[in-house]
């Protein structure tokens, strides 16, 4: 059972325009959201985060919107970079087990 | 956040045979995690060391397969044991600040 799920595998995007990474979730216990960035041959870094108290959460260029009552949370970076390009990560925590359960990522691909 | 490096970054190893990962933090830290990553998978937590203790297991991973060493507040090592090809994946250590995890850099397996 996949609780936290990207559906997008890919998504291909110019230098300069919005990109917007999708993540749904099931379970409604999670109360914190996370979104990693990951390039090849090196380890997740922590790029931004939401609790469930609120509905958006901003660092830069990086803006994270959370609606719960869809169990949906995006990620959006603008504008968009050629060094931004990475697989993406989101993540969920809450509940019993306290653990991180992260989706299977979107490879996101900023075109120059 | 503290800096976590592995060792080895990777290994190409046959099977039956056992592989240990080295995992330094440059600061104390009570507990740290380890992770595995399947090919297109989602980051999967395998274990959690804290100092002094047994590790703590996730379904469907156990101590014989990977035995998990946690001898001080800085370093941990994971074993995989007698290895087959699906236990190639990128196996990745982190530490926790509140409900945000830092990763290390990875160690790719391959078994053949």
């Amino acid at each position: 059972d996949q609780q936290v799920k990207q559906n997008s595998p890919s998504l291909s995007v110019q230098e300069g325009r919005i990109s917007i990474l999708n993540c749904d979730y099931t379970n409604s216990m999670f109360d914190y959201f996370l979104w990693y960035k990951k390039y090849p041959a090196e380890g997740p870094t922590f790029l931004i985060s939401i609790s469930s108290i609120k509905d958006k959460n901003e660092d830069g260029r990086f803006t994270v919107f959370l609606n719960k009552s869809a169990k949906h949370l995006s990620l959006h970076i603008v504008p968009s970079q050629p060094g931004d390009s990475a697989v993406y990560f989101c993540a969920a925590v809450g509940g019993a087990t306290n653990k991180l359960i992260f989706g299977t990522g979107t490879l996101l691909a900023v075109q120059p | 956040s503290a800096v976590i490096s592995q060792k080895p970054s990777r290994d190409i190893c046959q099977r039956g045979t056992s592989l240990t990962i080295q995992c330094q933090v440059d600061s104390q830290v009570t507990m740290m995690f380890w992770y595995r990553q399947q090919p297109g998978q989602s980051l999967t937590l395998i274990a959690t060391a804290n100092q002094g203790s047994e590790a703590t297991y996730e379904s469907g991973f156990v101590i014989d397969k990977f035995p998990i060493s946690r001898p001080n507040l800085t370093f941990s090592t994971l074993t995989v044991s007698n290895m087959s090809p699906e236990d190639s994946s990128i196996y990745l250590c982190s530490t926790a600040e509140g409900w945000e995890q830092y990763f290390g850099p990875g160690t790719r397996l391959t078994v053949t």
